[in-house]
């Protein structure tokens, strides 16, 4: 199972953008990277995925490095409410669903 | 279309007894993975079934297992319950397909041992 590193935690101003960096040196070609975010002892929340090519949904922007070594999510205007643990996953496309967690990185969004 | 449930939300148990947690998927969804999270370990996974079978397995003692249901409702039972088994219990469903597939978390149960 490919393995991922992030910052430990982050400081955002509210109304500026979040980019959070994901290293998965490991990662393998049938290997999605996903990102979810986990605000105080709820269930992580599921936030956009990716193979190869950037991404972009109503929450967030995932690019994706070409050599797929690396990813950033992007929130766009993070708000007070985006303050959350984020974790980077990589998850293979067959044969296990599970994921596996990293620390994650604590972003705090500051007013 | 409703989310993933848990119940109970809330579990206050003594060391020695045994526990059971329930996990309804979203409408459609066969594949229901649990997680443990502690503030020492992280969130580590410790099973995965699709279709009532278990699919896949983490790194947990026996005391631990689960079980799927034909409407791909889930539980999971931890016997003998220790201290460190004080936990938030997640559930995660997903179609269960190869490919892009994303697991969606329920709300946890937070059980706590005495």
């Amino acid at each position: 199972d490919a393995k991922t590193t992030q910052p430990t935690s982050m400081d955002c101003a509210e109304g500026r953008a979040a980019n959070l960096p994901c290293n998965h040196s490991t990662i393998s070609g049938n290997e999605y990277v996903y990102w979810y975010r986990q605000i105080h002892s709820q269930g992580p929340q599921y936030i956009i995925h990716g193979l190869k090519n950037n991404e972009t949904n109503e929450m967030a922007s995932l690019i994706i490095t070409e050599d797929r070594k690396s990813s950033t999510l992007i929130l766009p205007h993070a708000t007070l409410r985006d303050t959350a643990v984020y974790y980077c996953i990589v998850r293979a496309t067959s044969g296990t669903y599970k994921y596996i967690f990293g620390t994650g990185t604590r972003l705090k969004v500051l007013a | 279309k409703a989310g993933v449930t848990q119940t109970p939300r809330y579990l206050i148990k003594t060391r020695g007894q045994q526990v059971t947690l329930s996990c309804s998927p979203i409408s459609g969804h066969r594949s229901v993975s649990w997680y443990q999270q502690t503030p020492g370990q992280g969130l580590q996974f410790l099973f995965e079934y699709f279709s009532e079978t278990q699919r896949n397995k983490g790194n947990f003692p026996g005391r631990f297992s689960g079980r799927q249901f034909s409407n791909s409702r889930s539980e999971m039972n931890v016997s003998t319950l220790e201290l460190g088994d004080s936990a938030l219990y997640l559930c995660a469903s997903s179609l269960g397909l190869a490919g892009s597939d994303t697991q969606y978390f329920g709300p946890g149960t937070r059980l706590t041992v005495l």
